[in-house]
C-alpha cells in the first residue's frame, strides 16, 4: 500500500518555463513533507520541506505547496533550468519521535534547453 | 564539512552468498545513521536506523542485519542473499530526527543478486 504517490514517472519542460511536480499521500498522520533531488550515480539531496501548519514554503526558485484537505503537495520550479533535470522524490513523515520517512517512487524531470 | 562514504558502488553476488556493505561519515559526531533500499519500481524504504553505537532499530523484517561498531560507521550485512535482496542501497545520516534535519545520503550501492 503506497502511502506516498508520485503518479507521474516523468515530466518534460522547456527551459525557462514552470515545472510542477505532484505528490499525493493517504496517511493523515503525516505532518511534515520533504522533496529530495537525485542526479544519476549520486544519492538524493535535500531540496525543500514544509510542515503541515503551513500551506506554502519558498526557497529561491523552488516553492512547495501543501493542500491538507486534498492530501496533496506540489513542487514548483520557476524558471526551470537544464541543471534541474533529475529525479525528484517526495517524502513524508509524522513527528512524535519517528525516524521513518515514507518516500514516493520519484518523478524524472527533464528540462529541455 | 561533513562527508559520507559508501562502498562499493556496484556489486553482483550469487544467491546464498554473504553481503557486507559499509558506510562511514566524516566531519560530524554522534550522527543518526540509516540504511535505505530502493527496489525496482518502488520508493526508498527505510531498512534500519541507529541513534548511537550498538543501537539498531529495524523497520522491516527481512534477510538483512545492520551493525554500528563505531560512532560513524554503519554496516549492512546478510549471511545468505536472496534474489529479492537486489536493489539500490543507500546509507544516510542526519543530525537530528528527519522532521528536524534533512537526511544526507551517500551515492549508493547497486546490488544485483543472480
Amino acid at each position: 500500500d503506497q502511502q506516498v504517490k508520485q503518479n507521474s514517472p516523468s515530466l518534460s519542460v522547456q527551459e525557462g518555463r514552470i515545472s510542477i511536480l505532484n505528490c499525493d499521500y493517504t496517511n493523515s498522520m503525516f505532518d511534515y513533507f520533504l522533496w529530495y533531488k537525485k542526479y544519476p550515480a549520486e544519492g538524493p539531496t535535500f531540496l525543500i520541506s514544509i510542515s503541515s501548519i503551513k500551506d506554502k514554503n519558498e526557497d529561491g526558485r523552488f516553492t512547495v505547496f501543501l493542500n491538507k484537505s486534498a492530501k496533496h503537495l506540489s513542487l514548483h520550479i520557476v524558471p526551470s533550468q537544464p541543471g534541474d533535470s533529475a529525479v525528484y522524490f517526495c517524502a513524508a513523515g509524522s513527528g512524535a519521535g519517528s525516524y521513518q520517512l515514507t518516500f514516493g517512487k520519484g518523478t524524472k524531470l527533464s528540462v529541455i534547453p | 564539512s561533513q562527508t559520507i562514504h559508501q562502498w562499493p558502488a556496484t556489486l553482483v553476488q550469487p544467491v546464498g552468498s554473504p553481503l557486507s556493505l559499509e558506510c562511514t561519515v566524516e566531519g560530524t559526531s554522534n550522527p543518526n545513521l540509516y540504511w535505505y533500499r530502493q527496489a525496482a519500481g518502488r520508493g526508498l524504504q527505510l531498512l534500519f536506523y541507529s541513534v548511537g553505537i550498538g543501537q539498531i532499530s529495524s523497520e522491516v523484517p527481512q534477510n538483512l542485519s545492520a551493525s554500528r561498531p563505531q560512532d560513524r560507521q554503519f554496516i549492512l550485512s546478510s549471511k545468505k542473499l536472496l534474489l529479492s535482496d537486489s536493489g539500490f542501497y543507500l546509507c544516510a545520516w542526519s543530525v537530528l530526527r528527519p522532521d528536524n534535519s534533512p537526511l544526507h545520503f551517500g551515492n549508493g550501492t547497486r546490488l544485483t543478486v543472480t
